[in-house]
């Protein structure tokens, strides 16, 4: 069975600019949450989204924007590129919405903010 | 709020010998608890986690953790090193009716020969 898949995996991207990542859940997986990983970090939770509606937000600026389609995928998008958005961007899936579920991870996307 | 701490920035274990990494949480209430891998640019894999029941845990690639409640702590433990364990390892708590995970902020596993 396929695992969290998530696209793509390095971009760049120029100051100002937008970017919207994408990622497919684990099949039958109904929660997928995104969390921001800068390098030396641990990841910070950005969005969480259970049956396309949002059911946990981070200490995130409004330029970070979220949804979730009825086939459970979801995309992440960030507005106006500051250099410091430069990071990992990982996507984690559950079979439902609660931390007592386990949370599986994608192995990312790369995004450079030059 | 709650918060993770790991105190140690990089380890280096020789190969064959014992592993302990230490995780110390902050959290009113029983929290739920991991440990998460991560190689070089790669995601996050999921060692093992801690619910609630038997305070040590069993996980995968021959890791266990063991929860000290009056300590705050979920220290992960192996007895014999490989040198594929080097890697970033991650403790996160979460809470039990939450949406989220906080992470430590890691600590890289370095294993010589």
């Amino acid at each position: 069975d396929a695992g969290v898949t998530q696209s793509p995996t390095h971009l760049i991207k120029t100051r100002g600019q937008h970017v919207t990542l994408r990622c497919s859940p684990i099949s039958g997986h109904k929660s997928v949450s995104w969390y921001q990983q800068v390098l030396g970090q641990g990841p910070q939770f950005i969005f969480q989204y259970y049956e396309k509606e949002e059911r946990g937000r981070g200490n995130f600026p409004d330029r970070f924007s979220a949804r979730q389609f009825p086939n459970y995928s979801s995309e992440l998008n960030v507005n106006a590129l500051l250099l410091g958005d430069s990071a990992l961007y990982l996507c984690a899936s559950s079979v439902a919405g609660g931390s007592g579920n386990t949370i599986y991870f994608g192995e990312g996307s790369w995004l450079t903010v030059v | 709020a709650q918060s993770v701490t790991q105190p140690d920035i990089h380890i280096t274990v020789s190969e064959g010998a014992s592993l302990e990494l230490r995780c110390n949480y902050s959290y009113g209430a029983t929290p739920y608890l991991f440990w998460y891998v991560q190689s070089p640019g790669q995601g996050l894999q999921l060692l093992l986690k801690y619910f609630s029941g038997d305070t040590l845990v069993q996980g995968i690639k021959g890791f266990e953790a063991e929860f000290k409640r009056s300590q705050s702590s979920f220290n992960l433990r192996k007895p014999s090193v490989h040198w594929s364990d080097a890697a970033e390892y991650f403790c996160a708590v979460g809470a039990q009716a939450g949406t989220a995970l906080i992470f430590g902020k890691g600590t890289t596993l370095s294993v010589s020969s």
